[in-house]
C-alpha cells in the first residue's frame, strides 16, 4: 500500500550544488507530476509526464530537469541550486489526466543556503 | 485562462461549529472539481470530487461539497468540525483544454478553536 514514495524527506543544499529528488509510484499510473509549494501560493506545476519517455514543462520549469525511463519512477533534478528553489516539493501520479484524482507523496522539504 | 479562487486565506472555527470553505473558478464548460486536504507535514489527500450528476457530493471525513454552475462555485462544507480537521484545504479544477494540468487554488488554512 505504498502509493507515491518520495525521497529524501528533508535536505539542505548549498548554493550551486545539485541533487535529485526521487519519486516512485506502484499504482501503474501513466501520469506523473512534480509540484512545488510555497507558503500562500498553492501548488505550482514544474514538470509532468504522460508516460515513460514523455515529459513536458509545467508552469515553473526553469532550474529543473526530469526524466521518465520507467512507468514507476519520475526523478526531479536541480542542477545549480539557488535560494529561490527553497520550497516543498511534491510528486503526484494519476490514472488519467484531469478526470481522475492525483495521488501525492509526502513531500521533500528543501532548503538552499 | 482558467483560474481558481479561494477567497479566504485562513478561517477560524470553534470545535463543533459548522464550516464552509469557498471555491470559485473561471471556466466556460463544466470542469472536473476536486477538494484536497493537507495536514501539517503531509502530502495532499483527496476529500471529494465532482465530475457530473448530482451536484451535492459526499466525501471522506464527513465533508460534502456542492457544485453551483450559476455561481461557478464548489464550496466545501462540514456540519460539525473536529479539532483533527485543522489543516489546509485546496480546491482544484481540471478542464479539457487545461493542457494536462489541474489548476489549484492558493489554499485555505482552517484553525479550530477549542
Amino acid at each position: 500500500n505504498a502509493g507515491v514514495t518520495q525521497t529524501p524527506k528533508f535536505r539542505i543544499l548549498k548554493i550551486g550544488q545539485s541533487m535529485t529528488l526521487q519519486c516512485a509510484q506502484d499504482m501503474n499510473h501513466n501520469y506523473m507530476y512534480w509540484y512545488r509549494q510555497d507558503p500562500g501560493m498553492g501548488l505550482k506545476l514544474i514538470y509532468y509526464s504522460v508516460g515513460a519517455g514523455i515529459t513536458d514543462k509545467g508552469e515553473v520549469p526553469n532550474g529543473y530537469n526530469v526524466s521518465r525511463s520507467t512507468t514507476e519512477d519520475f526523478p526531479l533534478r536541480l542542477e545549480l541550486a539557488a535560494p529561490s528553489q527553497t520550497s516543498v516539493y511534491f510528486c503526484a501520479s494519476s490514472r488519467q489526466v484531469i478526470n481522475q484524482p492525483q495521488h501525492f507523496g509526502d513531500g521533500t522539504r528543501l532548503s538552499i543556503l | 485562462a482558467q483560474s481558481v479562487t479561494q477567497p479566504d486565506i485562513h478561517i477560524t472555527v470553534s470545535e463543533g461549529a459548522s464550516l464552509e470553505l469557498r471555491c470559485n473558478y473561471s471556466y466556460g464548460a463544466t470542469p472536473y472539481l476536486f477538494w484536497y486536504v493537507q495536514s501539517p507535514g503531509q502530502g495532499l489527500q483527496l476529500l471529494l470530487k465532482y465530475f457530473s450528476g448530482d451536484t451535492l457530493v459526499q466525501g471522506i471525513k464527513g465533508f460534502e461539497a456542492e457544485f453551483k454552475r450559476s455561481q461557478s462555485s464548489f464550496n466545501l462544507r462540514k456540519p460539525s468540525v473536529h479539532w483533527s480537521d485543522a489543516a489546509e484545504y485546496f480546491c482544484a479544477v481540471g478542464a479539457v483544454d487545461s493542457n494536462y494540468q489541474l489548476i489549484w487554488g492558493a489554499g485555505t488554512k482552517l484553525i479550530i478553536k477549542p
